[in-house]
C-alpha cells in the first residue's frame, strides 16, 4: 500500500511570495489533515478534512492561508503571502475512517519544508 | 487550550542505557499516542495507549498511561543506536470542541552513540 505522497519536498521563497503544496492520501482514506510543525516544536494541527467538507479549520490562520481538497481526494495547501514565521515543515496525514476520531491511526507523509526569507 | 509538556528536550546516552521520556499535562485525555520522526520523514505512530494505568510493551519500549489520564511515559530498554530519533506524544482530546483533537508535545530528540 502507497503511503502518503506529498510535493514539493523542498521550497525557498521570499516573504510576501505565494506557494502551494499538495498532498496525495492514502487511497481509500476518508479523513485528511493538514499540520504545520515549526522546528523544535511537535506539529499543529493546521486543517482537517473528512471526504470533501472541512472538520475543523479553527488553527488555521486564514487571512493568508487556504486549504481545499478537490473531489475528497487530493489536497492542496496555500499561502498567500508568506511571513518568515511561516518557516516550518508542512505534514499531510490520513486515515481511514471517517470518525476522525482518537482511535483513528494517522499515516503521515514525509513532509514538505518550506524557507521564507 | 490543551498543552502536553515533554522532557527531557533532548537525551544524548550510549548504547545499552536505559532511558525513559515524560509527557505531562494538566489536562485529561480521551487516548495517548507515542510517534517516531526521523529526519525528513513524517511521525510514524509506536503505540495508542487508552485506558488510565495502562501499560503497553513493544520489545524494548514501554509506555504507561497516568491513572488520571493526563501523563505518559516511555522508557526505552538498552538503547541502540536505530533508537535515535524524534520521540513525540499526543493526546487525544477528550471531549467537547477538542474531541479526537491532537495535541502533540514539542517533542524529545534521542541519541544513541555507538
Amino acid at each position: 500500500e502507497a503511503g502518503v505522497a506529498q510535493s514539493p519536498r523542498y521550497k525557498i521563497i521570499e516573504k510576501r511570495q505565494s506557494v502551494a503544496f499538495w498532498c496525495n492520501p492514502i487511497s481509500g482514506h476518508a479523513t485528511l489533515y493538514w499540520y504545520q510543525q515549526i522546528l523544535g516544536q511537535g506539529p499543529k494541527l493546521l486543517i482537517q478534512f473528512q471526504n470533501n467538507g472541512v472538520v475543523d479549520d479553527s488553527q488555521l490562520p486564514k487571512d493568508r492561508f487556504s486549504a481545499e481538497r478537490l473531489k475528497g481526494v487530493d489536497s492542496t495547501l496555500k499561502i498567500q503571502p508568506a511571513k518568515l514565521e511561516d518557516s516550518a515543515v508542512y505534514l499531510c496525514a490520513s486515515s481511514r475512517g471517517t470518525s476522525g476520531g482518537p482511535e483513528e491511526t494517522q499515516y503521515f507523509g514525509p513532509g514538505t519544508r518550506l524557507l521564507v526569507l | 487550550t490543551q498543552l502536553l509538556e515533554q522532557s527531557p528536550q533532548f537525551l544524548s546516552i550510549q548504547e545499552g542505557e536505559n532511558l525513559t521520556v515524560y509527557c505531562n499535562s494538566s489536562s485529561v485525555f480521551s487516548s495517548l499516542q507515542w510517534y517516531r520522526q526521523e529526519p525528513g520523514e513524517g511521525p510514524v505512530l509506536l503505540v495508542t495507549v487508552v485506558t488510565g494505568g495502562e501499560v503497553k510493551k513493544l520489545k524494548r519500549l514501554t509506555f504507561q498511561f497516568g491513572d488520571a489520564r493526563k501523563d505518559s511515559s516511555l522508557h526505552i530498554t538498552a538503547a541502540q543506536p536505530g533508537d535515535t530519533g524524534l520521540y513525540l506524544c499526543a493526546g487525544a482530546g477528550a471531549g467537547g470542541t477538542s474531541y479526537g483533537k491532537l495535541t502533540f508535545g514539542q517533542g524529545t530528540i534521542l541519541t544513541v552513540h555507538p
